[in-house]
């Protein structure tokens, strides 16, 4: 079965800078991936995914994820944070149609 | 087009006591789940449905149940609440293409005492 590793409970990055949040995979083969983003209190949006092809996807709200087949990773990137992006992330992993599973999350908090 | 709705928003149940959550998706989606989420544990898949009448587990199924009589509905309900089942729950529903996209509802905070 597949599981999902988010190495970072919670990260604090000041406005302006660059984030990237980790993300690791286990499974045999090539699984779909995905980044969602929670905002206090909300539900769960999706930020970008990952199926096939180029390795490095685009999101919205200028996020970026890159998929490491070697790694088993795909990792979240924002090169300038703004303090709106204080929100919980998480990253899912789906092998073909089964259900997402999910990562624990990591916590993002955005300081001026 | 409202997408996946849940209802109700907040519940405070006591020890014992039963409910039924509600989930509606108007994306003529095939396939909907129930996942329950903690603090520090992420999401975590109680049960699914990939389609009218079906209905399987997830993770952490037990002291759940649930039915999918109608394509665009998926129930959760507790027969007997517990303390252990305060948690914050959501609702999903995907089309049955695997490369679709998973929608979320809005959440239903639930208290048992």
């Amino acid at each position: 079965a597949q599981s999902v590793t988010q190495p970072d409970i919670h990260i604090t990055v000041s406005e302006g800078a660059s984030l990237e949040l980790r993300c690791n995979y286990s499974y045999g083969a090539t699984p779909y991936l995905f980044w969602y983003v929670q905002s206090p209190g909300q539900g769960l949006q999706l930020l970008l995914k990952y199926f096939s092809g180029d390795t490095l996807v685009q999101g919205i709200k200028g996020f970026e994820a890159e998929f490491k087949r070697s790694q088993s990773s795909f990792n979240l990137r924002k090169p300038s944070v703004h303090w709106s992006d204080a929100a919980e992330y998480f990253c899912a992993v789906r092998a073909g149609n089964t259900p997402l599973v999910f990562g624990k999350g990591t916590r993002l908090s955005v300081i001026a | 087009n409202a997408g996946v709705t849940q209802t109700p928003k907040f519940r405070v149940l006591k020890t014992g006591q039963s409910m039924t959550l509600l989930c509606a998706q108007d994306m003529n989606h095939e396939y909907m789940y129930w996942y329950r989420q903690d603090p520090g544990m992420g999401l975590r898949l109680i049960h699914y449905s990939v389609g009218e009448g079906t209905t399987a587990k997830g993770e952490v199924p037990d002291g759940y149940n649930v039915s999918r009589l109608k394509k665009q509905n998926f129930l959760l309900g507790l027969e007997s609440a517990a303390p252990s089942q305060t948690s914050v729950y959501f609702c999903a529903s995907r089309a049955r293409t695997a490369t679709d996209t998973q929608y979320f509802g809005p959440g239903t905070r639930l208290t048992v005492l």
